[in-house]
């Protein structure tokens, strides 16, 4: 079993919908959580980065997190078609290998 | 600007040839990275380097080496004994602080012809 897991889609949704992105894990120790938006053939980019449990928003985009579930969340408000792109959730722990350890990534495709 | 170079973007090579892919920071960051991507497998760490002259390996490391002579480059040389090294690859590299957060390039393509 994968330390992350994450739904692979495609994902695929009208302008204007609400997107929700998910990811479950193992590893109780992972503190710190974050969410990267990868382009094709681009390099990731973090979008939302959240400390322990609870929320994070920032304009049309919210991280919840769910440490007792071990549950990470990215709602997307409003999509867009330039918000088309695969999306990556990320976390470590808070001490040891400073690393990243990934999800598989969700792509999603916003309709116009 | 501040970011991570990475070249070349596009690389072919043949099978049995070393080849070494370049990774050039200017964010003053202390740790550099390096990740395969393949199709449905998300990035996986192939090693990473907290600090000049030490590295470590990390979860996918054979076939590969890599070396930190200097702070600002971090190269990562695909073997032949990699089984399967045709994959997409990205260097990030971080702060010390807290969240870690990882900046990436562009990533570099090889494909083993």
């Amino acid at each position: 079993q994968k330390e992350v897991e994450q739904d692979p889609g495609p994902l695929s949704v009208p302008e204007g919908a609400i997107v929700s992105l998910n990811c479950t894990y193992s590893n109780s120790a992972f503190q710190y959580f974050m969410w990267y938006r990868q382009y094709s053939r681009k390099g990731p980019e973090l979008l939302m980065y959240t400390y322990s449990s609870g929320n994070k928003e920032d304009g049309r985009f919210t991280a919840q997190v769910d440490k007792s579930s071990k549950y990470i969340s990215l709602f997307i408000r409003d999509s867009q078609p330039s918000d088309s792109a695969t999306y990556l959730c990320a976390m470590r722990d808070r001490t040891g290998r400073r690393a990243l350890t990934f999800g598989s990534g969700t792509r999603l495709q916003v309709q116009p | 600007d501040g970011g991570i170079t990475q070249s070349p973007k596009y690389l072919f090579r043949k099978e049995g040839q070393n080849v070494t892919l370049s990774c050039e920071q200017n964010l003053n960051h202390d740790a550099m990275y390096w990740y395969r991507q393949d199709p449905g497998q998300g990035l996986r760490l192939i090693y990473y380097s907290q600090i000049v002259n030490d590295f470590q390996k990390g979860d996918i490391a054979e076939g590969y080496s890599v070396s930190r002579e200097k702070k600002e480059s971090f190269p990562l040389t695909v073997t032949s004994a990699q089984k399967n090294p045709t994959a997409f690859y990205l260097c990030a590299s971080s702060s010390q602080g807290a969240t870690g957060e990882l900046f990436f390039g562009e990533g570099s393509r090889l494909t083993v012809l």
